[in-house]
């Protein structure tokens, strides 16, 4: 079964970090780009980040730059979204999204991180 | 980037047909085909319904339909059925440094 399953989520305080981790299994991670999109509590979708196949190349949304970082690991299957800086905003369930021709095709089941002191 | 304009809300009868609009730019919706849409239930993760305006994933019924005319795309959900009420995302690919964009997000009511 193909399947992406987020972990690393928890309770933060302000101004600190955490690392999200995505399982990637039943299919070859190498193949697809990857990417974060966040939804904070009863709010919509929003695009977060972006790596290509071999983590050559990373994109990411305005409000996090500087702060996030996504990388991957092909040889263990993992892509990880390193956060800090932390800050209420930053609440959200963050999911690991699979690409394919340009849209989000598998989703995980999303990891709760809240921000709060 | 701003985020796509969709209507909070679209209703229909069982059987009947709705119709969600998504409301980009000519940097967006207007200038690729790589518009998607998403449906989410309560507490779920989405799920892709619709990729590159009107191609159907396997395993979704044709019920489903989307287009794109300028920079406005919809999708269309035809014979409506108690477990299609939900939320509806578009999404967009930009080109540019914000990578994608998402819609509003449309609450649909059977």
């Amino acid at each position: 079964e193909v399947q992406l399953v987020e972990s690393g989520g928890g309770l933060v305080q302000p101004g600190g970090s955490l690392r999200l981790s995505c399982a990637a299994s039943g299919f070859t991670l190498t193949y697809h780009w990857m990417h974060w999109v966040r939804q904070a509590p009863g709010q919509g979708l929003v695009w977060v980040a972006y790596i290509d196949n071999d983590g050559g190349r990373t994109t990411y949304a305005d409000f996090v730059k500087g702060r996030f970082t996504i990388s991957r690991d092909n040889a263990k299957n993992t892509v990880y979204l390193q956060m800090k800086s932390l800050s209420g905003d930053d609440t959200a369930v963050y999911y690991c999204v699979r690409d394919a021709q340009l849209s989000f095709d598998i989703w995980g089941h999303g990891t709760v991180v809240t921000v709060s002191s | 980037q701003s985020a796509l304009t969709q209507p909070p809300s679209a209703s229909g009868s069982p059987g009947q047909s709705v119709t969600i609009s998504c409301t980009g730019a000519s940097s967006d919706v207007g200038d690729y085909k790589y518009v998607s849409w998403y449906q989410q239930h309560p507490g779920k993760a989405p799920k892709l319904m619709i990729y590159e305006v009107t191609k159907r994933p396997s395993g979704v019924p044709d019920r489903f339909s989307g287009s794109k005319s300028g920079n406005t795309a919809s999708l269309t959900v035809s014979g409506l059925q108690a477990e299609d009420e939900a939320d509806y995302y578009c999404s967009s690919y930009t080109g540019s440094n914000n990578f994608y964009v998402f819609g509003t997000g449309t609450k649909v009511t059977v």
